[in-house]
């Protein structure tokens, strides 16, 4: 299995631009997230999903969208990047609704000039 | 929302040392997880606590589930070069898990 994967790993916007972050998982777990890591704030959760066709926002949602069309896919959207989300961002699954055992991918560290 | 209150910040240690980090809650949680996360990865599960007052080992870790169920604490014993990183609480309410900002591990040889 290769677990949860991330990509891509380093991604460079200008502001005003949009992107996807890809996250795919083929533990075929139900629960996945995403989390948005900055130094001194550890891991803020933005969206995440208990399964197929479900999403919910998490504590800092703002400039980001999400869907899940599938088990193994959780995109997150940036509908028009600014610096504030410059930040390294992470993809976690798990078999229980949000608790323990969260995979986390690789991560993406993203930066908006 | 949940805050988690997680110290130190940061710790310099000489290796062979003990460490001891905390973290605490203004609620009542129902799990208490310890994560730990190596330079450019993501953060990987050490020790996961249930109950409380639980006291759970892995290796040279040893985590506590508080009895008042809003704090934990984790130990780690005989530090080696390689237990340099970000170690992160992980707390759970209810849903979903609340982190806390992290303790960084330094180990000087």
């Amino acid at each position: 299995n290769a677990g949860v994967t991330q990509t891509p790993k380093f991604q460079v916007l200008k502001t005003g631009q949009s992107m996807t972050l890809q996250c795919a998982q083929d533990m075929n777990h139900e629960y996945m997230s995403w989390y948005r890591q900055d130094p001194g704030m550890g891991l803020r959760l933005i969206h995440y999903s208990v399964g197929a066709g479900i999403t919910d926002q998490g504590e800092v949602p703002n400039g980001y969208n999400v869907s899940r069309s599938t088990t193994e896919d959780f995109p997150l959207r940036l509908l028009s990047a600014a610096p504030s989300q410059t930040s390294v961002y992470f993809c976690a699954s798990s078999t229980r609704p949000l608790g323990d055992e969260q995979f986390f991918g690789p991560g993406t560290r993203l930066t908006v000039l | 929302g949940q805050q988690l209150n997680q110290s130190p910040q940061s710790m310099f240690i000489q290796e062979g040392e003990d460490v001891s980090m905390n973290c605490t809650s203004s609620s009542i949680f129902n799990t208490w997880l310890w994560y730990k996360q190596d330079p450019g990865e993501g953060p990987v599960l050490l020790i996961a606590l249930y109950k409380a007052g639980e006291l759970t080992s892995n290796g040279r870790l040893t985590a506590q589930f508080g009895i008042t169920r809003k704090d934990s604490f984790l130990n780690i014993s005989a530090s080696i070069p390689s237990d340099v990183g970000i170690y992160f609480c992980a707390g759970q309410p209810t849903t979903p898990l609340v982190f806390g900002k992290g303790t960084r591990l330094s180990v000087i040889a």
